[in-house]
């Protein structure tokens, strides 16, 4: 069965630089989610977006943005880059909100 | 202050035994309770999923329980397998949700 994708799966960037992460959902889920964990940390929601519009906002630095396309993906923009950027953020996805959300696989961004 | 309590935070058992993970949490209201394995550097995976009215729910050699009134649910792993070691997360909440520290459970031969 198809999965949540999610790319690139790793990204080096140095400080002040910018990142674009992006999410590809299950077909026909029309609800995606972002998600940041930090090193030995829980997962934070940062975003999400339902029917491609915003539904939910976490807790997402306003030096991000995101937004979700008429196929239903999303990206990730992360301006300004810092250390402490550095995480594994997911994407998940659900067949509307409120229903079972399926990972993605992750990417895992380094700052330098 | 985290709204899902996990523990222990780690633990180990000898493959074949059987395990115990608790979760407390102050989240509500809320529909569902999940346990997520996640494997290090891996996405989250759905084991169960449990709404309030649920007191137990099963995925092969995984079996949950929920107390709403005590508000508290476990994990219980039976007769573990090598593959079982990873994290489990306890997971709070509808479509934003509140996940806890995990526990780590690491299965030696």
């Amino acid at each position: 069965a198809a999965g949540v994708i999610q790319s690139p799966r790793h990204l080096i960037k140095e400080k002040r630089e910018t990142a674009t992460l992006k999410c590809y959902p299950i077909p026909r889920h029309d609800t995606v989610y972002w998600y940041q964990q930090g090193p030995g940390q829980d997962p934070q929601f940062l975003i999400s977006f339902y029917e491609k519009m915003q539904s939910d906002k976490g807790s997402i630095p306003d030096r991000f943005s995101a937004q979700q396309f008429s196929d239903y993906h999303s990206e990730l923009n992360m301006s300004s880059l810092e250390l402490g950027d550095s995480a594994l953020y997911f994407c998940a996805s659900s067949l509307d909100s409120g229903y079972e959300q399926f990972f993605g696989p992750g990417t895992r961004l380094t700052v330098l | 202050k985290n709204q899902v309590e996990q523990s222990p935070q780690s633990l180990i058992i000898l493959e074949g035994k059987n395990c115990t993970l608790q979760c407390n949490y102050t989240v509500s209201p809320f529909s569902n309770l999940r346990w997520y394995k996640q494997d290090t550097g891996r996405g989250p995976v759905s084991l169960t999923i449990m709404t309030f009215s649920e007191n137990t729910k099963s995925n092969g050699r995984y079996t949950a329980t929920l107390d709403a009134d005590t508000k508290q649910s476990s994990l219980h792993i039976t007769a573990s397998q090598l593959s079982d070691s990873a994290s489990y997360i306890c997971v709070v909440g509808d479509y934003k949700l509140s996940f806890g520290a995990g526990t780590t459970v690491t299965v030696r031969a």
